[in-house]
C-alpha cells in the first residue's frame, strides 16, 4: 500500500522547536520530490517547502525561510521538517506530500501564547 | 509576487460538468497540479503535470491548459465528488509553489 505516515506535532509555545516527520512506503521513495504543505484552521492549503530527490535542492515559502529546514534520509525512506523560533501564525495541520501521487494524513501543529 | 486564482465557489447538478478554473500569469512555464479535500481528510492528487490523471481516479475526471489558465472538468458530476479542489503551481524564476485559494464544489 503506498502511504505516508507522519508524526511530530504537538502543542508548544512560541520561539520553540519541533521536529515532523514522515516515513514512505509502497513506492520508491528516492525518485520523487517531496514537499510540505500546510493548512491552518478553516483556511486553504499554503506551500511550505520541497526537497529534490537527492536533497541536495530545497525550496522554502518566504515567511519561514530561516526557521524552517526540509531534510530527507532515503535509507529510511523518511522526510523531515525542523522548525524552529515557531510563530503564533504557524498554527496549522501540516502534511508531507509528493506532487503527484500521495500526501500524508497531516499532523498538528499549535503554537500558543 | 507569484499568484494563482480560482473562483471560490463553483454548483453543477449531479449528471452535469463542472470546470474549475485556475488562472496565473506564470503557468504556460510550470506545470498545474489539482488536489481533491473532503472534509476531514488530507488531499488527494487529482490530475498532475497538467493533464495526467492520477491511478485510481475516475475517468470523468480530466485537466488542461490553455495560455494562463488551466481547467480542472469533471464530466458527469457525482454526489461524491463534491469536495474542495485547489490548484498548485511554481513560479519558474523564484522556485517557489503556490496554491490557488481553493474552489468549493457544491452538487446540487
Amino acid at each position: 500500500e503506498v502511504q505516508m505516515v507522519q508524526s511530530g506535532g504537538g502543542l508548544v509555545q512560541p520561539g520553540t522547536s519541533l521536529r515532523l516527520s514522515c516515513v514512505a512506503s509502497g513506492f520508491t521513495f528516492n525518485a520523487y520530490w517531496m514537499m510540505w504543505v500546510r493548512q491552518a484552521p478553516g483556511k486553504g492549503l499554503e506551500w511550505v517547502a520541497n526537497i529534490n530527490q537527492g536533497g541536495s535542492e530545497k525550496n522554502y515559502v518566504d515567511s519561514v525561510k530561516g526557521r524552517f529546514t526540509v531534510s530527507r534520509d532515503n535509507a529510511k525512506n523518511s522526510l523531515y521538517l525542523q522548525m524552529n523560533s515557531l510563530k503564533v501564525e504557524d498554527t496549522a495541520m501540516y502534511y508531507c506530500a509528493t506532487y503527484s501521487l500521495i500526501w500524508g494524513r497531516g499532523t498538528t501543529v499549535t503554537v500558543f501564547s | 509576487s507569484f499568484e494563482v486564482t480560482q473562483p471560490p465557489s463553483v454548483s453543477v447538478s449531479p449528471g452535469q460538468t463542472a470546470r474549475i478554473t485556475c488562472t496565473g500569469d506564470a503557468l504556460p512555464n510550470q506545470y498545474v497540479y489539482w488536489y481533491q479535500q473532503k472534509p476531514g481528510q488530507a488531499p488527494v492528487v487529482v490530475i498532475h503535470k497538467d493533464t495526467e490523471r492520477r491511478s485510481g481516479i475516475p475517468e470523468r475526471f480530466s485537466g488542461s491548459t490553455s495560455g494562463t489558465t488551466a481547467t480542472l472538468t469533471i464530466s458527469g458530476v457525482q454526489a461524491e465528488d463534491e469536495a474542495d479542489y485547489f490548484c498548485l503551481s511554481a513560479d519558474h524564476n523564484t522556485l517557489s509553489w503556490v496554491f490557488g485559494g481553493g474552489t468549493r464544489l457544491t452538487v446540487l
